[in-house]
């Protein structure tokens, strides 16, 4: 089972607030992923990072930001929060080394932004 | 990127076997297969993994054509409860890989039926 916890589950929040999406991971695992998932959509990668001190932006442009200070600790942080932000945000993370693409996911923290 | 194409929805009834495809013509040598189970407001969850032939688990089988185009997943006898959203997820990220490669399509939405 796997070992990676997302906090909060529920945010509700109002417009220009800061605001930071905690996920850890148990597992050791050097990789870890954000991903941005709308109602009913498909998954879209905004964060990635290889290991400490490593990260980058994915396919889909966001206006959060990531830090990577920690291996089991990867925050994401949204400076002011807008309505467009609303969303559901998932962490993952996978195994060191060679990846053939087995993730583990947290549960998602549901971000909503009035 | 290895674009993967599925059908948007399908039904079944209880106790029927379920075969889902996915066509992924552009598929690399390197690229593995995985299948993820998505519930509402949940991370995806993975079920399968394989990169040629036949793989089977206490879950499901996925088949694999020899020329890796296409895989089907299998899914024996199914509930309610199995009712979901099911990604194929074709790429791989070795060391120094880019994790754009791990992109997710838009799914299958499979509603069993009593």
């Amino acid at each position: 089972e796997a070992d990676i916890y997302q906090t909060p589950r529920y945010l509700v929040i109002g417009t220009g607030k800061k605001i930071t999406l905690e996920c850890s991971q148990t597992m050791g695992h050097d990789k870890m992923y954000w991903y941005q998932q709308d109602p009913g959509m498909e998954l879209h990668l905004i964060h990635y990072s290889y290991g400490v001190n490593s990260t980058e932006k994915g396919d889909l442009s966001s206006e959060s930001t990531v830090s990577r200070i920690r291996t089991e600790h990867f925050p994401l942080t949204l400076e002011s929060a807008r309505p467009s932000h609303t969303s559901q945000y998932l962490c993952a993370s996978s195994e060191s080394g060679k990846n053939k693409g087995k993730l583990f996911f947290g549960s998602g923290t549901q971000l909503s932004v009035l | 990127l290895a674009k993967t194409t599925q059908p948007i929805s399908m039904d079944s009834y209880e106790g029927q076997e379920v075969n889902i495809t996915c066509s992924h013509n552009n598929i690399a040598t390197n690229d593995y297969i995985t299948w993820y189970q998505q519930f509402p407001s949940q991370g995806p969850r993975f079920i399968i993994q394989g990169y040629k032939t036949k793989v089977t688990n206490e879950v499901a089988s996925l088949f694999i054509p020899a020329d890796r185009k296409s895989s089907t997943l299998s899914l024996p006898r199914v509930s309610l409860s199995d009712t979901a959203v099911y990604y194929c997820l074709v790429g791989q990220t070795g060391l120094g890989g880019s994790a754009r490669q791990l992109t997710f399509g838009s799914g299958t939405q499979l509603t069993v039926l009593p």
